[in-house]
């Protein structure tokens, strides 16, 4: 099956730091990727879809300027926490969509546990 | 705004027992359903899916039934097994690769040795 891996899988930072998380199909090109936040005990809370080469399209209540995403190439796309405060704290879990092969299935990474002390 | 939701947060049966995971959706338009399990502190991980224009499909060990009347879906897990126990969400969406996933708030499987 397909694999996406996600780095860091868990980061411990100060508030007012900035953390950057990525997410990157190793084996299929990601047309489009998503994000999603999970806080303990609860659901995924889809946060932005990015596509290859254009901007993040951002869930209503999420902030674009806090949550930054890039998605510079088929097979990368990064979500840096700027500022991040201690009710950023959660656990970030990216997906990726594929080429036509793939079909409709959605690949997740092993998501990241922030911690912002 | 629209959602999808399961029926019951916690559902524990015994090793060897059969599991019936229940979800509820309110999206008409969603076409596309699938299950995924969640093991503590890992990425959701696919289990099946299935399309409006089916009612059953079937995998090792699982089934998924899909009743658009009702909008209801449901896991079946035949010979529950220990290594079962997980968070099991139900996800809806739209056709398309670009189109986004939707998460019911899953439900909790203890599996009882």
């Amino acid at each position: 099956g397909a694999v996406v891996s996600q780095h860091p899988s868990w980061v411990i930072c100060k508030s007012g730091t900035s953390v950057k998380i990525e997410c990157r199909s190793l084996d299929f090109q990601a047309t489009t990727m998503f994000w999603y936040r999970q806080f303990p005990k609860q659901s995924l809370m889809l946060m932005a879809t990015s596509n290859e080469g254009s901007k993040a399209t951002y869930e209503q209540g999420v902030e674009k300027d806090k949550f930054l995403i890039n998605h510079a190439s088929l097979t990368l796309s990064t979500l840096t926490v700027t500022s991040a405060h201690p009710e950023d704290s959660s656990f970030y879990i990216c997906s990726a969509s594929g080429d036509r092969g793939r079909g409709e299935k959605l690949f997740f990474g092993s998501g990241t546990q922030l911690s912002v002390l | 705004g629209e959602s999808v939701g399961l029926h019951l947060p916690t559902l524990s049966v015994q090793e060897g027992d059969n599991s019936i995971i229940n979800c509820a959706y309110s999206n008409s338009a969603s076409d596309y359903f699938i299950w995924y399990k969640q093991e503590s502190g890992k990425g959701p991980q696919f289990i099946i899916d299935i399309r409006s224009n089916m009612d059953k499909r079937q995998g090792q060990r699982v089934t998924v039934l899909l009743n658009k009347t009702v909008k209801h879906l449901s896991l079946q897990i035949a010979a529950t097994q220990p290594g079962d126990s997980a968070v099991y969400f139900c996800a809806e969406k739209k056709s398309g690769g670009y189109q986004k996933v939707t998460f019911g708030t899953g439900t909790k499987l203890q599996v009882i040795p």
